[in-house]
């Protein structure tokens, strides 16, 4: 069964800073992977997927995401966070081909201090 | 396009009630997925269907729990009766494959239920 672990129930990082949220995966196989972000009474909005080739994406808002296989991982990145970046974000996992059922991992709040 | 629309965003509602969440999802999507957020559980899928036909419900809790989708352009999520463990935000998302390739799921606003 495929599984998605973020670590980090919350993490707090002043403006301007760097920013690295991570995300584990478990699957047989090489998944399809996204990243979501979740703003307060929100839904999730998409910032990046990876599905195959260039392990390092880009995704919208400045942010990316680097898949490595041999760390069964696919972290989120961004150098400088900006106070609009509060909120939270999910990783989740699909099954390559149609990825029809996403397993999402349990969020990562994120503050932003000024 | 809209996006995918939920009705109603927020719904408060006694025990024992029937409880009806809807969902209109993104023009010419052919997946709707339904998925239940807790704090305890996280983001659970429900149910989801393609082209208009369920294809995994093994993540309806229950019985009370029944979804369906008349046509391509609306879903209801239903629960019957409600009870307290039933509070939670329910969210549709819809998505299309076009030729094969798969896309990201958009994500409505969801609908906040609360069973008193």
């Amino acid at each position: 069964a495929q599984s998605v672990t973020q670590p980090d129930i919350h993490i707090t990082v002043s403006e301007g800073a760097s920013l690295e949220l991570r995300c584990n995966y478990s699957y047989g196989a090489t998944p399809y992977l996204f990243w979501y972000v979740q703003s307060p009474g929100q839904g999730l909005q998409l910032l990046l997927k990876y599905f195959s080739g260039d392990t390092l994406v880009q995704g919208i808002k400045g942010f990316e995401a680097e898949f490595k296989r041999s760390q069964s991982s696919f972290n989120l990145r961004k150098p400088s966070v900006h106070w609009s970046d509060a909120a939270e974000y999910f990783c989740a996992v699909g099954a390559p081909g149609t990825a029809s059922k996403l397993t999402f991992g349990t969020g990562t709040r994120l503050q932003v201090t000024l | 396009d809209a996006g995918v629309i939920q009705s109603p965003r927020h719904e408060v509602t006694e025990m024992g009630q029937e409880v009806t969440l809807r969902c209109k999802p993104i023009s010419g999507h052919d997946y709707l997925f339904w998925y239940r957020q807790t704090m305890m559980r996280g983001l659970e899928l429900l149910i989801y269907f393609n082209n208009n036909v369920p294809i995994d419900d093994s993540g309806m809790p229950e019985d009370r729990f029944s979804a369906k989708m008349p046509n391509a352009s609306f879903s209801t999520l239903k629960i019957q009766p409600s009870e307290p463990r039933d509070s939670a935000v329910y969210f549709c998302a819809s998505r299309t494959v076009p030729g094969g390739i798969v896309t990201e799921a958009f994500f409505g606003q969801g609908t906040r239920l609360t069973v008193v």
